[in-house]
């Protein structure tokens, strides 16, 4: 079976601290991947997303950059963070028919 | 008008009782719906997937699309206390297209 595996759970960080988020998935190949933001109270905003290796497309303009070395590792990464990147950071994947998605645990970010 | 519609809540009821909870949306093309639990400081779990129109039964959950009226319905029957959480409906038109989720409805099913 397929699993999702994103880490840190929670990542407390100063303003302009770099920062980067992992993100493997498990028994599947050639998966889409995702990165979402969750504000609180709010509903969830699509960052990245990927369809293969290196191919990477950015859904809002900001502080943030996403890269997929490898066929199921995506990485969240910031070279400066700001105080408005603070947030619930998911990971996400869905077969390539894209007919259901599937979400990782969760990082908690706090950017002070 | 929004892609997708939810209401917020909150929602509360008793334990027991029927909950319904539902999303319109605006886009024909979407035909693969979604629901998510989701708990506080969780990532989303999930619960039903229904392709096109129908209805779908998975134990207390049933899940309901009527693509005429573009309209899906999320019924949870004898909720228990352990229901509490977001619901979150989605969909997607299939290879190419990103998911469009709703906002989620905040439900407390009280003991």
């Amino acid at each position: 079976s397929q699993t999702i595996h994103q880490w840190p759970a929670t990542l407390v960080q100063p303003v302009g601290s770099p920062l980067s988020l992992e993100c493997t998935v498990e028994g599947t190949s050639n998966p889409n991947l995702y990165w979402y933001r969750q504000a609180a109270g709010r509903g969830l905003q699509l960052l990245f997303y990927s369809i293969g290796i290196d191919q990477i497309s950015s859904e809002v303009p900001q502080n943030l950059s996403a890269s997929r070395p490898q066929d199921r590792q995506f990485i969240l990464s910031s070279k400066k963070l700001l105080l408005s990147d603070s947030g619930f950071y998911l990971c996400a994947w869905s077969p390539s028919l894209n007919e259901k998605l599937f979400f990782g645990s969760g990082t908690q970010l706090s950017v002070l | 008008q929004k892609e997708v519609e939810q209401d917020p809540g909150p929602l509360s009821v008793p334990e027991g009782a029927i909950v319904s909870l539902n999303c319109t949306y605006s886009n024909s093309a979407f035909q693969y719906f979604m629901w998510y639990r989701q708990y506080s400081r969780k990532g989303p779990e999930l619960l039903m997937y229904t392709y096109s129109s129908g209805n779908k039964e998975d134990g207390r959950f049933t899940a309901q699309v009527d693509k005429s009226s573009k309209y899906i319905s999320l019924f949870i029957r004898d909720s228990q206390p352990s229901d509490s959480a977001t619901y979150l409906c989605a969909m997607s038109a299939g290879y190419g297209q990103n998911f469009v989720f709703g906002p989620g409805t905040r439900l407390s099913v009280l003991p």
